[in-house]
Parts: C-alpha cells; structure tokens; sequence
C-alpha cells in the first residue's frame, strides 16, 4: 500500500527539465516525501526528500505544495543517463517505506 | 568508497536446496533491511535490523531467515527455496542518526528457482 499517486509513464526531451508529479493525499504531519530513482534493475538510487520545505539538491529539485498532499521532482536539464523508475515515497522513516510502481521517465533524444 | 556489496549477483539453484546470500556494508550503518522485487508488485520488505542482534519481520517474511551477527553483515537465508522465490532481491542500510536518514541499495541478486 504505496500512499502515493504517480503517472505510470511519462517522456521527456533531452536537455529539457522533467516534471515528476506524486499525489499523497493522506499524509500525516510528520511523514517525509522520498524520491528514489531505479535505473534498468539496477538497486534504487536516492534523489531527494522533504518534508515541508522546497528542496534542492546538486541532482534534483522537490516542490512540496503547500497542503503536503502533492509533490513535483524536477530534473532541471534531462540527460539520456535519467531514464529510469521513479519512485514518489511518503513515510516516517526507513522502515515505513513503501515502494509502489513509480513513474517510468524515458528522456528522448 | 562508501557501498553496500551483494553476492552472489546471479544464482540458479533447484527446490529445497538451502541458499544465503550474503550482504555487506561500509559506512557503519545501523539500519539494513532486505527486500525483493517482482514484476507488477514493486519492492517488498523482507527482513529488517535496527543493530546487532536485532532483526525484525517486514511485510513478505514467509521462507526466509536472517541474522545479524556483525553491524556491517546480513545475509538472508532461504532454508528449502522454492519456485515462488524466483526474484531479485536488494540489501539496503542506512544510518539511524536522523528519522529520515536515506537508504543505499546494494546492487541486486538474482535468483531463479527451479
């Protein structure tokens, strides 16, 4: 029971910046929002978290809206290297964490 | 470099013949969980430990074992395999500094029981 909502498939041109929506509508107040990415069957690789605030790191960048019950993970400037499985987390901690079937991001030459 | 290891990385094996697959990791974490992955069901817990000694059940358990001996070793056992535990599987570790530390995935075992 994955608590997020996540387009199954979405392409992006290359150079361009990709948008990754995620609806978590019933998180709770201390729940996180994880970014996790998976290339071919490669192990998961961290992008990014938050938990109230924008976050920005040298891979990503996390919109949180305002109520926390969406998020956007946006890759500024999509290289071929960034198709992979994205997967939009909510959870406590560890633990908690619950991997559902992710967006397929395929960037386009 | 800072890493978590798997092996082996590919294994084929028959019904009932016990297997472990070792999982190692660098950083000193606390955290180390396992996981499986199969096709349409995404990534499911198996086994978790907070620290030596300490393991728990996570959401798919059944016909699998684990130990925590060493902070930085857990191997998953599977005593008599079956077909159903055809799958990739992950090792991952975090640290427990903070509530939402992150987890490092090893790079993936995959077995195919016959």
């Amino acid at each position: 029971d994955a608590k997020t909502t996540q387009p199954p498939s979405m392409d992006c041109a290359e150079g361009r910046a990709a948008n990754l929506p995620c609806n978590h509508s019933t998180i709770s107040g201390n729940e996180y929002v994880y970014w996790y990415r998976q290339i071919h069957s490669q192990g998961p690789q961290y992008i990014i978290h938050g938990l109230k605030n924008n976050e920005t790191n040298e891979m990503a960048s996390l919109i949180i809206t305002e109520d926390r019950k969406s998020s956007t993970l946006i890759l500024p400037h999509a290289t071929l290297r960034d198709t992979a499985v994205y997967y939009c987390i909510v959870a406590y901690n560890n633990n908690d964490m619950r991997f559902g079937a992710g967006t397929r991001l395929t960037v386009k030459p | 470099e800072a890493q978590v290891t798997q092996n082996p990385r590919y294994l084929i094996t028959v019904t009932g013949k016990k297997l472990t697959v070792t999982c190692s990791q660098n950083m000193n974490h606390e955290y180390m969980s396992w996981y499986r992955q199969d096709p349409g069901l995404g990534l499911r817990q198996i086994y978790y430990s907070m620290n030596v000694e300490v393991t728990d059940k996570g959401d798919v358990p059944e016909g699998y074992k684990v130990s925590r001996k060493e902070k930085r070793n857990f191997p998953l056992i599977l005593e008599s395999p079956s077909p159903n535990q055809t799958s990739l599987y992950f090792c991952a570790s975090s640290s427990l500094l903070e509530m939402s530390e992150t987890q490092y995935f090893g790079p993936g075992t995959r077995l195919l029981v016959l």
